[in-house]
C-alpha cells in the first residue's frame, strides 16, 4: 500500500533562517506531488505541484521554492523565512492527471512557526 | 479561476442531530467533487467523491453527499452525528485539472 511521510512534524525557525521540508511517498511510481499551505479559516492553498522529476509548477508567487530530486521525493525550501511563512504545510500525491479524476492523498503535515 | 465556497465556518451540534454542510462552486462545466475530513491530530483523508453517475454519493462512516448541478452544489449530509465526527471538513472541486479546496467547516459534536 502507498504511504506518504513528511518531516519534521513541527518546526520553529527565526525570521531570515533557511527552510527545508521533506516529503516522500512509498508504494507508487511516478506520482504527481503537491505542496499545500493550510491556514485557519482559509482552506488549502496549492503552492507547488510536480508531474515528474525536476518538473515543478508554482501556483502563487512567494518566498518559497520546491524541488523534486527523486521520483518520490518532494522538498519545500526557503532561503530566508518571513513571519508570513508560518502555517501548516501539507504534501499530497495522486496518480493520473494533475488532480484529474484521481484522489489526492495527504501526508501528516508540518507545523511551521516563524518567530 | 474557479472558486469553492463553504459557508459554514463552525457548526456545533449535539449527538444524534442531523448534519448538512454546504459546498458551492463556480465552474459551469464538468467537475469532479470531493469531501475530505481532518480529525484532530490526523491526516486529511477522503470521505467521499463524485465523478459521474448517481448524484447521491455514499462515503465512509455514514456520510453522503448530493451533487446538484443546477445549484452548483455538493452538500455533505449525515442523518445522525456522533461525538467522533468532530473534525474539520473540506470540500474540493476539480475542474480542468485544477483542484481547489474550500476554506473548511469545523464541526463540533457535543456528547
Amino acid at each position: 500500500s502507498q504511504t506518504i511521510h513528511q518531516w519534521p512534524a513541527t518546526l520553529v525557525q527565526p525570521v531570515g533562517s533557511p527552510l527545508s521540508l521533506e516529503c516522500t511517498v512509498e508504494g507508487t511510481s511516478n506520482p504527481n506531488l503537491y505542496w499545500y499551505r493550510q491556514a485557519a479559516g482559509r482552506g488549502l492553498q496549492l503552492l507547488f505541484y510536480s508531474v515528474g522529476i525536476g518538473q515543478i509548477s508554482s501556483e502563487v508567487p512567494q518566498n518559497l521554492s520546491a524541488s523534486r530530486p527523486q521520483d518520490r521525493q518532494f522538498i519545500l525550501s526557503s532561503k530566508k523565512l518571513l513571519l508570513s511563512d508560518s502555517g501548516f504545510y501539507l504534501c499530497a500525491w495522486s496518480v493520473g492527471g494533475r488532480g484529474g479524476t484521481d484522489t489526492q492523498y495527504f501526508g501528516p503535515g508540518t507545523r511551521l512557526t516563524v518567530l | 479561476a474557479q472558486s469553492v465556497s463553504q459557508h459554514n465556518h463552525h457548526v456545533i451540534l449535539s449527538e444524534a442531530a442531523s448534519l448538512e454542510l454546504g459546498c458551492n462552486y463556480s465552474y459551469g462545466g464538468t467537475v469532479n467533487l470531493f469531501w475530505y475530513v481532518q480529525y484532530p491530530g490526523q491526516h486529511l483523508q477522503l470521505l467521499l467523491k463524485y465523478f459521474s453517475g448517481d448524484p447521491l454519493v455514499k462515503g465512509i462512516k455514514g456520510f453522503e453527499a448530493e451533487f446538484i448541478k443546477s445549484k452548483f452544489s455538493f452538500n455533505l449530509r449525515k442523518p445522525s452525528v456522533q461525538w467522533s465526527d468532530t473534525a474539520e471538513y473540506f470540500c474540493a472541486v476539480n475542474a480542468l485539472n485544477d483542484m481547489r479546496f474550500g476554506a473548511g467547516t469545523r464541526l463540533t459534536v457535543k456528547p
